[in-house]
């Protein structure tokens, strides 16, 4: 199957600073990535959909200018944490979806990158 | 986006068949029905993905009665390393919409 990756895996930082997480598909091109935050013991929530070229989609209560989403090409997405707290400690995973995807919705998730603010 | 219903957690033992049900009653017209797996500090994992009836692939079967209403993931003779969260999703298919996740099922499979 298709792979997605993130980099880093695991990220340390202090609280005010900001922290860029990136996203690839490796062996497919993604039209399409979403970003997911996932607290312990709780389900996955979207944060935002990005289509390549254009601006993210964010979800309701999501701030857009504290997680700043770019998607400048087919196989890369990042997500920016900016100013980060320690409330925004958490996993996040992206996913994406293939171009010229057919009938189905398939998303291809990365291994996530574990967020913790100091 | 129809939202799921799903047992909090279930347990089994090594060996045995699991089947774990998923309530979607406001499921629409064209909407696929997914299950995705996820081991703690993982992402989850594709497991299958239908439509009707029943579909069956490598680990699992997914069978979908004919008002779509509901839908059960049927792994077979599972072992340890099946204890996981099992999430059911619906949504649309092609190049509309997004996965919404759910609560989730914990499975904890006992030796």
């Amino acid at each position: 199957g298709a792979v997605v990756s993130q980099h880093p895996s695991r990220v340390i930082c202090k609280s005010g600073t900001s922290v860029k997480i990136e996203c690839r598909s490796l062996d497919f091109q993604a039209t399409t990535m979403f970003w997911y935050r996932q607290f312990p013991k709780q389900s996955l929530m979207l944060m935002a959909t990005s289509n390549e070229g254009s601006k993210a989609t964010y979800e309701q209560g999501v701030e857009k200018d504290k997680f700043l989403i770019n998607h400048a090409s087919l196989t890369l997405s990042t997500l920016t944490v900016t100013s980060a707290h320690p409330e925004d400690s958490s996993f996040y995973i992206c996913s994406a979806r293939s171009a010229g995807t057919g009938d189905y919705n398939e998303q291809f998730f990365g291994p996530g990158t574990r967020l913790t603010v100091l | 986006l129809a939202k799921t219903t799903q047992p909090i957690s279930m347990d089994s033992y090594e060996g045995q068949e699991v089947n774990i049900t998923c309530s979607h009653n406001n499921i629409a017209t064209n909407d696929y029905i997914t299950w995705y797996q996820q081991f703690p500090s993982q992402g989850p994992r594709f497991i299958i993905q239908g439509y009707k009836t029943k579909v069956t692939n490598e680990v699992a079967s997914l069978f979908i009665p004919a008002d779509r209403k509901s839908s059960t993931l049927s792994l077979p003779r599972v072992s340890l390393s099946d204890t996981a969260v099992y999430y059911c999703l619906v949504g649309l298919g092609g190049s509309q919409g997004n996965l919404i996740f759910g609560k989730g099922t914990k499975l904890s499979v006992k030796p």
